[in-house]
């Protein structure tokens, strides 16, 4: 499966614990993104990268969430100090631009996170 | 504000009929809108984009400025398309504001 990879599937977890999830994205493209699903809603978009920087931060990403991109290739998202609240699904998708209005956004399988 | 209104969460069709699901959008901008669909244990995959006026699977959607609106819709539902459907409007750079999704289910 050459489509973007999301590593763990499942993370149980204890409140107050950090957490760490990997993305890594489709190899030849150069945008990265997290985004976070809760139930009954839809994606709600976290971050966005081209290439290792990070060009934009969701007010919803509190002091608490860490995102790097440290060589352009995949990502890390840490959660610190995790609440009960911050379960959720957390995506990731990858794109390369292919004009100013035509990205396409691959998802992947995403980040099943629980908060006990 | 920006904001993507779905406001069915389940619809419910018989195969062979017809399916709209609405999608109402509140933006000050250009409008880009999306439809991503998400299939039982598969990822959420783009459908089709307004920009691109495609018809994908049989699917088609038409952005209507007037009534803010990007209603997707086919004349004969399949059971394969039962899935749940996104409407989602740019916002920014690879920046999506998603709706809060339909449910499709399309029976026999």
């Amino acid at each position: 499966d050459t489509g973007v990879s999301q590593d763990p599937r499942h993370k149980i977890t204890k409140r107050g614990q950090n957490v760490t999830f990997r993305c890594d994205p489709i190899s030849e493209h150069n945008r990265l993104y997290w985004y976070r699903q809760t139930l009954g809603q839809g994606p709600e978009f976290l971050t966005y990268f081209q290439n290792e920087a990070q060009l934009e931060k969701s007010r919803l990403l509190s002091d608490r969430f860490s995102a790097e991109r440290p060589k352009g290739s995949f990502s890390t998202l840490e959660i610190q100090r995790t609440e009960q609240g911050d379960s959720a699904m957390y995506l990731c998708a990858s794109s390369a631009p292919t004009g100013a209005w035509t990205e396409k956004l691959f998802f992947g399988s995403g980040t099943q996170l629980s908060v006990l | 504000a920006q904001r993507v209104t779905q406001p069915e969460k389940l619809l419910s069709v018989f195969k062979g009929a017809p399916v709209e699901l609405k999608c109402n959008y509140s933006y000050s901008g250009s409008p880009e809108l999306f439809w991503y669909v998400q299939y039982s244990r598969q990822r959420l995959q783009l459908l089709l984009r307004h920009i691109s006026r495609e018809s994908i699977k049989g699917f088609t959607a038409d952005l209507n400025k007037g009534e803010t609106s990007f209603h997707l819709k086919k004349p004969f539902a399949q059971e394969e398309d039962s899935a749940m459907y996104y409407c989602a409007l740019k916002v920014g750079w690879g920046k999506l504001q998603f709706g809060a999704g339909t449910q499709v289910v399309v029976t026999p």
